[in-house]
């Protein structure tokens, strides 16, 4: 069965401390892994799109990486605005859930200043 | 070039009553996903509609449906509510179809009482 775990669930930081958010993911032929950002009462803001392992983005003070089993968004020097909940996305190449996405549960990550 | 727009943005119904909801997709993108989003199962797919046509279909009841028109524009509708459909409501386009990323709209709030 295709599923994506994220952790922590949440994670609280100081203004400036960098971490690591992780997402672990079993699915049947990788189309495509997606990271998010929801902040609270608003529809998902997409950031990246990660296709094959080894690939990298970066925008701003975050950073996507993937492998073949899990990819990490890093957040360098974090603002109080970067405060939202992340959230993780496949899209499988194959098997029953071809084509849509399947989401994690997210981490919801706070800075504080 | 303006975003997903979705409509109501809020909605209180009553168990038994049946809703529609709408869904604009940004322009130029053929494919709209729907999806909901609960604090105890995450975000979850529901269905994908290309071209009029639906292509995939999520896990959910019978009482849940969609249907999207010739200018890609795409309405889903939940008869007979329960309590349990209480939800915040996402749609997404895309471009075409498959490996394209997704751009989610702000979400229609239901409320079933």
């Amino acid at each position: 069965e295709d599923q994506v775990t994220q952790s922590p669930e949440a994670l609280r930081l100081q203004e400036g401390e960098s971490s690591s958010l992780n997402c672990s993911y079993t699915v049947s032929g990788l189309r495509g892994l997606f990271w998010y950002r929801q902040d609270p009462g608003k529809g998902p803001e997409f950031l990246f799109t990660l296709y094959s392992a080894g690939e990298e983005k970066e925008k701003e003070r975050l950073k996507a990486t993937l492998t073949k089993k899990e990819s990490f968004l890093h957040i360098t020097a974090p603002k109080p605005e970067d405060s939202a909940t992340y959230l993780c996305a496949v899209q499988a190449g194959a098997g029953g859930s071809q084509g849509n996405l399947i989401f994690g549960k997210g981490t919801k990550l706070s800075v504080k200043p | 070039k303006a975003g997903v727009t979705q409509t109501p943005r809020y909605l209180i119904k009553t168990r038994g009553q049946q809703v529609t909801l709408s869904c604009s997709p940004i322009s130029g993108h053929r494919s709209v996903s729907w999806y909901q989003q609960t604090p105890g199962q995450g975000l979850q797919f529901l269905f994908e509609y290309f071209s009029e046509t639906q292509r995939n279909k999520g896990n959910f009841p019978g009482r849940f449906s969609g249907r999207q028109f010739s200018n890609s524009r795409s309405e889903m509708n939940v008869s007979t509510l329960e309590l349990g459909d209480s939800a915040l409501y996402l749609c997404a386009s895309s471009f075409g179809a498959g490996e394209e990323t997704q751009y989610f709209g702000p979400g229609t709030r239901l409320l079933v009482l």
